[in-house]
């Protein structure tokens, strides 16, 4: 069964402190995403990346930045926490070619900065 | 930037009832998939639905279906004999030329016993 698993379902972490969070995906997909889901706003797109060492920004970049090293791991990283990163985060991946293909999602990490 | 709108936040129905649930999209491109994604209390986002913009016949999963009218630009979707297990977050996406896909902002739908 495909996966895309990521490494925390829940983080609380402090005000300044910096945040990783890690997905994995086992599809030899080449895209990888990373959304923030806020209630009455919907999914918004902060990173994506269409290869390896490849990033680009989506809607909300601000405050966050991202890392892909090997094509199977796309890392968010918040460089210093703030309370309004506090939020749900969900990591997705596809294929590049197949326009038949669909996003598949992780399990979502829900973290609260204090 | 391609916009998706779901213009009803919150949707109930009684169970073994049929809902459908609106959604919106502006776009100058021809080709194009739109999605509808679920969303159930643990959290999991499970594709629904798939439509094809170039396909004229609408998609059907079993009790599911879509109301795709291209040239008015919206795509929503009829759930039959609707079920408890249908509660949950459904958000209506977009994917075009590109490689991002754009989402709307969720419909909650409630299935009353």
């Amino acid at each position: 069964d495909v996966k895309v698993t990521q490494s925390s379902r829940y983080l609380v972490k402090r005000t300044g402190e910096k945040v990783f969070l890690e997905c994995v995906q086992d599809m030899d997909h080449e895209n990888m995403f990373w959304y923030r889901q806020d209630p009455g706003l919907g999914l918004r797109l902060i990173y994506f990346s269409y290869d390896v060492k490849m990033k680009e920004k989506g809607d909300i970049p601000e405050g966050y930045s991202v890392s892909r090293e090997k094509k199977e791991r796309f890392s968010l990283i918040l460089e210093s926490a703030s309370t309004n990163q506090t939020s749900m985060y969900l990591c997705a991946s596809s294929s590049l070619t197949g326009r038949d293909e669909k996003l598949f999602f992780g399990s979502g990490t829900q973290l609260s900065v204090l | 930037a391609q916009t998706v709108t779901q213009s009803q936040p919150e949707m109930s129905v009684q169970e073994a009832e049929t809902v459908t649930l609106s959604c919106t999209y502006d776009t100058s491109e021809s080709n194009y998939y739109l999605f509808w994604y679920k969303q159930p209390p643990s959290r999991q986002m499970i594709l629904v639905i798939r439509q094809e913009a170039y396909k004229q016949q609408n998609a059907t999963e079993n009790r599911f279906s879509v109301n795709f009218q291209k040239a008015a630009k919206s795509f929503s979707l009829k759930i039959s004999d609707s079920q408890l297990g249908d509660t949950a977050m459904y958000f209506c996406a977009f994917w075009g030329t590109g490689n991002q896909f754009y989402f709307g902002t969720g419909t909650s739908l409630t299935v009353i016993p």
